[in-house]
């Protein structure tokens, strides 16, 4: 069955440290890979996506995914958070037939 | 461009009444999708549409109906509301497996 796992449902981290959050996927074939961010109240805004080609891919307001076949995972990472980050993420896949599945979200706090 | 607009913002019915929701996208993209969020549930695809005339079911696409009226508009319809249906439903477009733009969300509360 398809599938988005995103283990982590709150993360906290000091501002100005780094972040990962983690997402993996089940499907036969590499899907289509996006990550989103809800602000509070807010609809979904795009952060970064993965169709093909390089596996390092960099996003808006200073994100960066790596897509890696071997673990189906797709984790996003931040060199340093800011207060303005705190959000849900969610990261989602898409499949062949144009169905995408989001994932349950990661609630991200920032300590001052 | 306003994007995605959904209507009504919040609504509020009783156990039985029925509603639509109305979407419309003005970025002439192809598909376009209904989902609902609810706490800790993340986002759930209710039905979706890949191209005009066509609509397929979601993950949780039981208690509503869709109708792909055409390019720009797609709606969402539960024919009796129940309580278990109270959540928030965005609406989204895209391109093929492009980018989604998500509208600002429907509060829905069923009593």
């Amino acid at each position: 069955a398809q599938s988005v796992t995103q283990p982590d449902i709150h993360i906290t981290v000091s501002e100005g440290a780094s972040l990962e959050l983690r997402c993996n996927y089940s499907y036969g074939a590499t899907p289509y890979l996006f990550w989103y961010v809800q602000s509070p109240g807010q609809g979904l805004q795009l952060l970064l996506k993965y169709f093909s080609g390089d596996t390092l891919v960099q996003g808006i307001k200073g994100f960066e995914a790596e897509f890696k076949r071997s673990q189906s995972s797709f984790n996003l990472r931040k060199p340093s958070v800011h207060w303005s980050d705190a959000a849900e993420y969610f990261c989602a896949v898409g499949y062949r037939d144009d169905k995408i599945i989001f994932g349950k979200g990661t609630r991200l706090h920032i300590l001052p | 461009n306003a994007g995605v607009t959904q209507t009504p913002k919040f609504q509020v019915l009783k156990t039985g009444q029925s509603m639509t929701l109305q979407c419309a996208q003005d970025m002439n993209h192809n598909s376009m999708y209904w989902y609902r969020q609810d706490p800790g549930m993340g986002l759930r695809l209710i039905y979706y549409s890949a191209s005009e005339g066509t609509t397929d079911k979601g993950e949780v696409p039981n208690g509503y109906n869709v109708s792909r009226l055409n390019k720009r508009e797609f709606s969402l319809r539960l024919e009796s509301a129940a309580p278990s249906q109270t959540s928030v439903y965005f609406c989204a477009s895209s391109d093929v497996l492009e980018t989604q733009y998500f509208g600002p969300g429907t509060r829905l509360l069923v009593l």
